[in-house]
């Protein structure tokens, strides 16, 4: 059964920081992984999708890194801002699974200080 | 434009009622789902629906039972609602591609209340 755990459940940091966020799951028959950034109140908003046969994938201060053979996944996030703050949440979409369905971690709750 | 909206965005109500939330999708995907998130802010999905017929039911209590007049649309009604059902519960659409290199498109979330 897959699962997907995320370390660690809180961060704050201040501003101008570079992090890291952990996401490890325990079945690599994956087709892809996914980061959403879930804000207070508010739906789900993807971030970044790396497909099985990638490394990595990148957008403006992120980079997402994908090592399915060890089943771990990090976000790193460059700058942080203040607008940073949200719940980050990584998912992955199993091989064997019928209907597109997503398996979620439970989140890291990062806290950006001015 | 919003891509994939939820009425009613808030929802309380009394245990043992029955109550309906409704999603659509302007996107022009062919797969729908229901995720719910509990207190513990932990996702897991419900339903997922390809071109109105459904794929996967994971478990969920026969109290809920989703309905999709077409493939913009995937309603959610709940019968016999327990204090257990709050939750925020969440659609979300995406294209039907089983090697997934498309992502998932989520709504605003409903929250649920019962008292």
């Amino acid at each position: 059964k897959q699962e997907v755990t995320q370390i660690p459940a809180a961060l704050s940091v201040p501003e101008g920081e570079n992090l890291v966020l952990n996401c490890s799951f325990t079945d690599s028959a994956i087709y892809n992984l996914q980061w959403f950034r879930q804000d207070p109140g508010k739906g789900l908003t993807s971030l970044l999708l790396i497909q099985s046969s990638q490394r990595e994938q990148t957008s403006g201060r992120l980079n997402a890194s994908l090592d399915k053979s060890s089943g771990r996944s990090t976000l790193y996030i460059a700058a942080s801002q203040p607008g940073d703050s949200a719940t980050y949440l990584c998912a992955v979409s199993p091989i064997y699974n019928q209907g597109g369905k997503l398996i979620f971690g439970q989140g890291t709750e990062l806290s950006v200080k001015p | 434009d919003t891509a994939v909206s939820q009425t009613p965005k808030y929802l309380v109500t009394q245990m043992g009622n029955d109550k309906s939330i409704k999603c659509e999708q302007n996107l022009g995907h062919d797969t729908m789902y229901w995720y719910k998130q509990d207190s513990k802010k932990f996702l897991k999905i419900m339903f997922s629906y390809n071109n109105k017929e459904l794929i996967i039911n994971e478990t969920v209590p026969n109290r809920f039972s989703p309905k999709s007049p077409d493939k913009a649309h995937l309603n959610l009604h709940i019968n016999s609602l327990e204090l257990g059902d709050s939750a925020v519960y969440f659609c979300a659409s995406s294209l039907w591609d089983r090697a997934s290199t498309d992502t998932q498109y989520f709504g605003p979330g409903t929250r649920l209340t019962v008292l």
